[in-house]
């Protein structure tokens, strides 16, 4: 099956700074790729995602890019806030219906 | 707009004991339905899905089993519980096989 990784897992910003999170995926045949965003004790959350026609794609303060020749994606916040700490995952799908989510990677915004 | 409901939000029951977590989905016809469980600072586990009513396709061996008894009900029980079967057990959907999912708010399990 798919296999994503994520890193970092862990990752401390100062407030204002930017935060970068990379996957990468093993299925060459993944044409979807979400991103959630998990506060503590809720449901992880959509908060963007890319299909494999599109390089960029950004919504206000975060985007997602994505390399499909090496077959990783990346998700930037910038101008952090404290209300972007929280636990982030990616994700990969090849049209099975499933998504394959990386390990997570938790998000700290020091003020 | 579509809405998802998982309930109840946290449950503590003795080792040996059933579970029954439900989960409901309105303002949408023939969702795709999953289970996930996520352990104390881990990563989500998909547990089952379904594409349609009576469809059911386990992912990893468990104590659980799920049903689908109509189009937007998913059902997730277990005849007798271990202590590793506390977690935190999401419930998702999905509108398409490449889309991504909206999750429930989640069930904290605690098996003592």
């Amino acid at each position: 099956g798919e296999n994503v990784e994520q890193h970092p897992s862990t990752l401390s910003v100062q407030e204002g700074d930017s935060a970068v999170i990379k996957c990468t995926y093993s299925d060459s045949a993944s044409n979807y790729f979400p991103w959630y965003k998990q506060e503590l004790g809720k449901g992880p959350q959509l908060i963007i995602d890319i299909r494999s026609n599109v390089g960029e794609k950004k919504d206000q303060r975060i985007a997602v890019t994505l390399n499909k020749t090496a077959k990783h994606f990346s998700l930037h916040i910038t101008e952090t806030q404290p209300e972007d700490s929280a636990v982030y995952f990616c994700a990969a799908s090849k049209g099975d219906y499933k998504l394959s989510f990386g390990a997570g990677t938790t998000v700290t915004v020091r003020a | 707009s579509q809405t998802i409901h998982q309930w109840p939000a946290t449950l503590v029951q003795p080792v040996g004991s059933p579970l029954s977590l439900e989960c409901t989905v309105e303002g949408t016809s023939n969702p795709n339905l999953y289970w996930y469980r996520q352990a104390a600072g881990r990563g989500l586990q998909l547990l089952f899905y379904s594409v349609g009513i009576g469809q059911i396709s386990s992912e990893v061996p468990q104590n659980l089993s799920a049903s689908r008894p109509q189009d937007r009900q998913f059902i997730l029980s277990s005849k007798k519980l271990l202590l590793s079967d506390s977690g935190f057990y999401l419930c998702a959907w999905s509108e398409d096989r490449v889309a991504g999912y909206t999750f429930g708010s989640g069930t904290r399990l605690t098996v003592v």
